[in-house]
């Protein structure tokens, strides 16, 4: 079965803190997203990378950043944490081929205080 | 861009009758592919179902299959002897076809009344 571990449940920062997100899979999937969720929204993209040191923009990049230095993590990053960006964190991980399903990660429910 | 709509925020069923999610969306490609989801109170996002486009015959798993009509571009979810465990957050969701973007729906709170 395909694992895709993020690395804190809940998570309680402060405005204008940098907040890291970390996330790791072990199929060696190609490409790795992040995701938030919020109510009536459903899930938005913020960032994907289909492979080491690629990232595309998503849907809602504004205010974060990502990095993959190694095929396996792939993290989100706050520069500036701000209350707008209390949400919960998605991770998820696909093999590179078309039709193939994202597999995802618990969640992180961040809250910015 | 494509765009997922899941117009059922909240619905119910009892336990061993059937349910139907629906979901519409819209894309300008031409194959693409179909995924619903569930999301349990315990968080994790799980694959119900899958449906490639250029596929006529609708999906089925066990108790769950799926209404694909393409000219419409709705693709709703039966759920057939719905069971305590299917309570959840359902959400459909649509893969372009190069396979790096997933638009998700809103989502549709299922409760399955015992």
């Amino acid at each position: 079965d395909v694992k895709v571990t993020q690395s804190s449940r809940y998570l309680v920062k402060r405005t204008g803190e940098k907040v890291f997100l970390e996330c790791v899979q072990d199929m060696d999937h190609e490409n790795m997203f992040w995701y938030r969720q919020d109510p009536g929204l459903g899930l938005r993209l913020i960032y994907f990378s289909y492979d080491v040191k690629m990232k595309e923009k998503g849907d809602i990049p504004e205010g974060y950043s990502v990095s993959r230095e190694k095929k396996e993590r792939f993290s989100l990053i706050l520069e500036s944490a701000s209350t707008n960006q209390t949400s919960m964190y998605l991770c998820a991980s696909s093999l590179g081929q078309a039709r193939q399903p994202q597999h995802f990660g618990d969640g992180t429910r961040l809250s910015i205080l | 861009a494509q765009t997922v709509t899941q117009s059922q925020p909240e619905m119910s069923v009892q336990e061993a009758e059937t349910v139907t999610l629906s979901c519409t969306y819209d894309t300008s490609e031409n194959n693409y592919y179909l995924f619903w989801y569930k999301q349990p109170p315990s968080r994790q996002m799980i694959l119900v179902i899958r449906q490639e486009a250029y596929k006529q015959q609708n999906a089925t798993e066990n108790r769950f299959s799926v209404n694909f009509q393409k000219a419409a571009k709705s693709f709703s979810l039966k759920i057939s002897d719905s069971q305590l465990g299917d309570t959840a957050m359902y959400f459909c969701a649509h893969q372009n076809n190069a396979g790096n973007m997933l638009t998700f729906g809103g989502g549709t709170r299922l409760m399955v009344k015992p």
